[in-house]
């Protein structure tokens, strides 16, 4: 069975600085991996995915990703980060089925 | 273009009362899925659906049906609702496998 881990639940960084939001798969064949956000109250939108090709994925507001398949990770990160950013992010793995798998999320505080 | 719409925003029902949640998209997407958030729990796939006319059970299917009659709707039936359902409830699609999901706004539903 598929699985998505994001090791913490709560990631705080200070305006400016870079962040990181850990995440790590397990899925038959090759994953389709994505991370979304979610601001309160509100349906998750897309931020980027990796299907294949560079392990480097750039996305929305200046995310990236980073796909490394011996590890099993893809962790999102952002040079800067800005007190906007706060809110909560999930990592998902779909199968060649399609079913998908959602990571419990992780909740990005950025402080000014 | 609407996106996905979710219909009711908001419900409150007794135990044992059966409801209907309607999603509907104008994408012509392939894949429709219903999911439920809870706190620290994640987004949690309760089924999904690769076409019309097709269904596919998820991680938590119990009390839950779906069909799929139409290729723009994907409806989710609660035939006997428990306050264990109590929750927030997303309708997201995509257009293929490896595409990313589009959410609906979300359905909170209360079980007295």
């Amino acid at each position: 069975a598929q699985s998505v881990a994001q090791p913490e639940d709560q990631v705080n960084v200070a305006e400016g600085n870079p962040l990181t939001v850990k995440c790590t798969y397990s899925v038959s064949g090759n994953p389709y991996l994505f991370w979304y956000v979610q601001y309160p109250n509100r349906g998750l939108q897309f931020l980027l995915k990796y299907i294949t090709g560079d392990n480097l994925v750039k996305g929305s507001y200046g995310f990236e990703a980073e796909f490394n398949k011996s590890q099993t990770s893809f962790h999102l990160k952002k040079p800067s980060a800005l007190v906007s950013d706060s809110a909560l992010y999930f990592c998902a793995v779909r199968d060649s089925a399609g079913k998908s798998t959602f990571g419990d999320g992780t909740t990005l505080t950025v402080k000014p | 273009n609407a996106g996905v719409t979710q219909t009711p925003k908001f419900r409150v029902l007794k135990t044992g009362q059966s409801m209907t949640l309607l999603c509907a998209q104008d994408m012509n997407h392939e894949y429709m899925y219903w999911y439920r958030q809870d706190p620290g729990m994640g987004l949690r796939l309760i089924h999904y659906s690769v076409g019309e006319g097709t269904t596919a059970k998820g991680e938590v299917p119990d009390g839950y049906n779906v069909s799929r009659l139409k290729k723009q709707n994907f409806l989710l039936g609660l035939e006997s609702a428990a306050p264990s359902q109590t929750s927030v409830y997303f309708c997201a699609s995509n257009g293929q496998g490896s595409g990313e999901q589009y959410f609906g706004p979300g359905t909170r539903l209360t079980v007295t």
